[in-house]
């Protein structure tokens, strides 16, 4: 069964500091990856996604994401974070395209100034 | 792009009341929407995927006949949580899936408090 595993359930960074949020999978075909950010109170914004190709993905805000088979990983990453990035981030693996998503538990990202 | 609207944005019931919630995208069309359930802290549960013109499909654990589902359009999806109890107080969120770009886009999302 698809499932995601997101390990850290919140994380603290400075501002300005770099930024890892870890994103592990478990899908037996080639998996479509995502990226969703929300803040209080709020749906889900797509940051980035994942369907093939380059491994390293671009996304909005700054962020970006890479793909690693042999690890099963998708973490995203950004160099400097800002105040706004405060938000929870998710995680998702899409099966039958994305006719389906199955989301990780989350991470809740704090920022200190 | 990719813009999905719900409404109401919040919602506060009485117990035994029914309560709709629409979702719309907004600047593209959608044959497939889908309708989750967040509870504080926590992810997003899947409870049900809505075709146009056909029935929706429910997750095993949700109760149809408590939320029903319309997709009447390729940009309206409505849940309408029937009888509404305490325990149905919860973030409703939907989203579109535009084929266009394989991807879902997301509602922002609907605060539903029953008393």
């Amino acid at each position: 069964a698809q499932s995601v595993t997101q390990p850290d359930i919140h994380i603290t960074v400075s501002e300005g500091a770099s930024l890892e949020l870890r994103c592990n999978y478990s899908y037996g075909a080639t998996p479509y990856l995502f990226w969703y950010v929300q803040s209080p109170g709020q749906g889900l914004q797509l940051l980035l996604k994942y369907f093939s190709g380059d491994t390293l993905v671009q996304g909005i805000k700054g962020f970006e994401a890479e793909f690693k088979r042999s690890q099963s990983s998708f973490n995203l990453r950004k160099p400097s974070v800002h105040w706004s990035d405060a938000a929870e981030y998710f995680c998702a693996v899409g099966y039958q395209g994305a006719q389906k998503l199955v989301f990780g538990q989350g991470t809740r990202l704090t920022i200190n100034p | 792009g990719a813009v999905v609207s719900q409404h109401p944005s919040w919602v506060i019931c009485k117990s035994g009341t029914s309560v709709k919630i629409e979702c719309r995208s907004l600047d593209f069309q959608a044959t497939t929407m889908f309708w989750y359930r967040q509870f504080p802290k926590q992810s997003l549960m899947l409870m049900a995927t809505s075709n146009e013109g056909s029935k929706a499909t429910y997750e095993q654990g949700v109760e149809k006949d408590k939320f029903l589902i319309n997709h009447a359009s390729l940009t309206l999806s409505t849940l309408t949580v029937t009888s509404a109890h305490p325990e149905d107080s919860s973030f409703y969120i939907c989203s579109a899936s535009d084929s266009d770009t394989d991807t879902q886009y997301f509602g922002p999302g609907t605060r539903l408090t029953v008393l």
